[in-house]
């Protein structure tokens, strides 16, 4: 069956650390992979997304992420957080080809302290 | 441009209810898609809209219903609440048809709370 997981349902780090959210997929084919941010009372706002091409994507707010099709992962990655990231963070995929038929990792809570 | 809008921000109803919850995509956006999001099961598909066609349909049972007209904004409909459809539902928007490589923009959801 298809799915999304993400393992940390909760991580803490302080302000300034570096930060690694994981994100493992169980497709048939390399599915289109996307990061949202979702902060409290809030909508979802995308990060970055991978199709294809180089396996290593910018995003907004300076993160990035791997795509790594050997681990079937798409982990996010910030060299330094600010308190401002606090949020909840959710992988989601797409099937390639597929209409907007996301499926949601269950998102990692991201607390920052000072 | 303005974002996606959902109305009203906040219901709640009581069970045997029914319920509507209406979505303004972005200008110019033809795909409206809607999520469930629970403490319990994360963020689940409902359904998406295309031109007034439903092109994609979640796991949920039939209570849960939708439409777009031909403006583009959606409405979701569920009937005989039940105390589990407490949630936030978010609606999201996007531009293209071009298999799921588009950005969906969310907006800020519908708190339902069930009682």
């Amino acid at each position: 069956a298809q799915s999304v997981t993400q393992p940390d349902i909760h991580i803490t780090v302080s302000e300034g650390a570096s930060l690694e959210l994981r994100c493992n997929y169980s497709y048939g084919a390399t599915p289109y992979l996307f990061w949202y941010v979702q902060s409290p009372g809030q909508g979802l706002q995308l990060l970055l997304k991978y199709f294809s091409g180089d396996t290593l994507v910018q995003g907004i707010k300076g993160f990035e992420a791997e795509f790594k099709r050997s681990q079937s992962s798409f982990n996010l990655r910030k060299p330094s957080v600010h308190w401002s990231d606090a949020a909840e963070y959710f992988c989601a995929v797409v099937p390639s080809g597929g209409y907007q038929k996301v499926t949601f990792g269950t998102g990692t809570k991201l607390q920052v302290i000072p | 441009k303005a974002g996606v809008t959902q109305t009203p921000r906040y219901l709640i109803k009581t069970r045997g209810q029914q319920v509507t919850l209406s979505c303004s995509p972005i200008s110019g956006h033809r795909s409206v898609s809607w999520y469930q999001q629970t403490p319990g099961q994360g963020l689940q598909f409902l359904f998406e809209y295309f031109s007034e066609t439903q092109r994609n349909k979640g796991n949920f049972p039939g209570r849960f219903s939708g439409r777009q007209f031909s403006n583009s904004r959606s409405e979701m409909n569920v009937s005989t609440l039940e105390l589990g459809d407490s949630a936030l539902y978010l609606c999201a928007s996007s531009s293209k048809t071009s298999g799921g490589r588009d950005e969906q923009f969310f907006g800020p959801g519908t708190r339902l709370t069930v009682l």
